[in-house]
């Protein structure tokens, strides 16, 4: 089993929608961070959220951090087809020494 | 700056066969660290360095081995490649191991490898 479960595995929507994807988790995480990744690329940073219960926002998306730091969430409004892509979480559990773990990623598809 | 440079992009191995897996940044970041990236589990922590001649175990350590002799260079060797370890290998870097910071953690392109 993952440490960090992300949901929906798969999701295509239309473009102009609005979606919300999940990274879940029993344990703590110290600091939690979301990446995209195109195929053929290494992820890309988006955001790192620290304070639990933190909003961030970049342009059309909305990151949250659970109040206990165990979950977090990203939703994005009137997607694009440009943010079509495998989007991950990952975050330092603290009861692991810190050490990074992504979970498996939501493989977003935004049809025009 | 070229950022995190990864060589080669693709290799294919027989079983048993070994190699290394190049990995560099011109930065001037602390903390490098290599991932493995397989179908449906995510990106797994193989090894790190918090700097030169430093390097740790992370999540799937065995069957590499790593060594860091200068700040910018990081490489990944297979001592004896086995199927499992097909996969594709990212290398990253940060200023330090503080994902507390606003600091990024730049990554790679990847290194397709397939194990026959």
């Amino acid at each position: 089993t993952q440490l960090l479960e992300q949901s929906p595995q798969f999701l295509s929507i239309q473009e102009g929608e609005n979606l919300t994807v999940y990274c879940n988790s029993s344990s703590v995480f110290s600091s939690l961070q979301w990446y995209r990744q195109e195929p053929g690329e290494g992820p890309v940073l988006l955001v790192t959220v620290v304070t639990g219960g933190e909003v961030k926002k970049l342009k059309r998306l909305t990151f949250q951090f659970g109040d206990a730091r165990k979950d977090s969430s990203l939703h994005i409004t009137a997607a694009q087809p440009g943010d079509t892509g495998l989007y991950l979480c990952a975050g330092e559990a603290v009861y692991n020494n810190n050490d990074m773990r992504f979970g498996a990623g939501t493989r977003l598809t935004v049809k025009p | 700056n070229a950022g995190v440079t990864q060589t080669p992009k693709f290799q294919v191995l027989k079983t048993g066969q070994s190699m290394t897996l190049q990995c560099a940044q011109d930065m001037n970041h602390e903390y490098m660290s290599w991932y493995r990236q397989d179908p449906g589990m995510g990106l797994r922590l193989i090894h790190y360095s918090v700097g030169a001649g430093i390097t740790d175990q992370g999540e799937v350590p065995n069957g590499y081995n790593v060594s860091r002799s200068t700040t910018e260079d990081f490489p990944l060797r297979l001592l004896s490649a086995a199927p499992s370890q097909t996969s594709v290998y990212f290398c990253a870097s940060s200023r330090d191991r503080d994902y507390t910071s606003t600091d990024t953690q730049y990554f790679g392109p990847g290194t397709r490898l397939t194990v026959l």
